[in-house]
Order: structure tokens, then sequence, then C-alpha cells
């Protein structure tokens, strides 16, 4: 099946500061790719959905400004969480679809992001 | 709106018992995808199985089968004699978008953890 590489796969940091994560689609173009989050022994819920070349949707509640997404390329996705605090730590999972073919969509392996 | 549900929270097992994740979801499309995931410890996600809305034939694979029934919403999931490697979360998800566009967005249910012990 399709590979898609998260990186990293967990990351520390202090409050205040940001993270990026990168989500790559590595045998296959993703006009689509879509972030999630996860809290410990919780569901994963959709944070947005990004756009190669164009700006992202984010689902209600999710502040844009504090979580930046950019799709530059058809195979790389990129979330920032600005200015982190400890309430930011999560499990952080991407997924991709490839570009014009009607398949599930492959999950990175996820980033665990804790804010100290 | 669309909503999954996943009544069991937690399941344990005794190896090659044969266990059964619930699913059950809600949705205003006639057209539509269900999903299973298995989440390891390791957190990955991995992918078990796709069924679109109009096939509502049973699927075996392996040890894994999975019951499609469009008269109750339900699309259960059963691993037959199962193993120790079996343990982890497993997710029952939605997609509304049939046609594979772009918004191809997830819903997931809470999951279930399965521990099956040797």
């Amino acid at each position: 099946g399709a590979v898609v590489s998260q990186h990293p796969s967990w990351v520390i940091c202090k409050s205040g500061t940001s993270v990026k994560i990168e989500c790559r689609s590595l045998d296959f173009q993703a006009t689509t790719m879509f972030w999630y989050r996860q809290f410990p022994k919780q569901s994963l819920m959709l944070m947005a959905t990004s756009n190669e070349g164009s700006k992202a949707t984010y689902e209600q509640g999710v502040e844009k400004d504090k979580f930046l997404i950019n799709h530059a390329s058809l195979t790389l996705s990129t979330l920032t969480v600005t200015s982190a605090h400890p309430e930011d730590s999560s499990f952080y999972i991407c997924s991709a679809r490839e570009t014009g073919m009607n398949t599930e969509a492959f999950f990175g392996q996820g980033t665990r992001l804790t804010v100290v | 709106a669309q909503k999954v549900t996943q009544a069991q929270t937690e399941i344990s097992v005794v190896e090659k018992e044969d266990v059964t994740l619930d699913c059950v979801y809600e949705t205003r499309d006639t057209t539509y995808y269900l999903f299973w995931y298995k989440q390891p410890p390791s957190g990955e996600l991995v992918f078990l199985i796709r069924r679109n809305s109009f096939d509502e034939q049973n699927e075996i694979s392996g040890r894994y089968s999975w019951n499609f029934q469009k008269s109750t919403s339900s699309f259960n999931f059963t691993i037959t004699a199962s193993q120790v490697v079996d343990s982890a979360v497993y997710f029952c998800a939605l997609s509304e978008d049939y046609s594979g566009g772009s918004n191809y967005k997830l819903t997931f249910g809470k999951g279930t953890l399965l521990t099956v012990n040797p």
C-alpha cells in the first residue's frame, strides 16, 4: 500500500515555542491531506483538511492561527503548532489520499507532542 | 451530520476466543464508505477494510470478518481465534464522500480497546 511518512515521531518543546510536523506521501501524489488530533484514550478528531496550493479548511473550533497548515507540494503538508502550551500536548496524525484515485486514505505514524 | 458509535470501550478475551467489535453509524446520505482501522500501542493507524454503502456482502479475510447490515446501520467486526498480537484499539469510521473527492473526511468512533490475554 501507499506510504505516508510523518516526522518527527515525537517531540518535546517548551511553552511558547513553535513546532512543525511534516507529513509526506512517499510514493504517490496527494492533493488533499488531513490532520487529526488524538488525546490519550480518545478518538481521532479531524482538525483540518489541507489542500495543495490553497488554504486549509479548518473544522469548527480549531484555531487556524494556532495550527498553521501549509501544503506547498503534492507530497508534503506541514502542521505548525504556534506558541505551544501544555494543553496542546497530544498525538497528531496525518492522512493522505492519492490524487484522482478512489482509494482509502493512508495514515502517517503520528507525532506525539509534549509541551513542557 | 454523521456519527459513529462504538459502544464497547474495552474488551478482554483469552487467546483463541472469537470476539466481535460493534459499530453503529448514522448518516443522512445514501452513499458512503465505512472503515475499520487498527491502532496498536505504537500509534499508527493500520487500514483493515473499506466498504461502500452499496455492497452489503459480508467479507472475510483470514481470521477477520465483517458484517455490514444497512437495516440496522451496523458494521461489526469479528476476529476469529484471537491472538495476543490482535491486542490494539480498533476504530470504526465513516466517510460520506463516496465520490472520492477532496472532501474525503473520516468520522471516527471512540474506539474499542481489545486485549487478548495468553
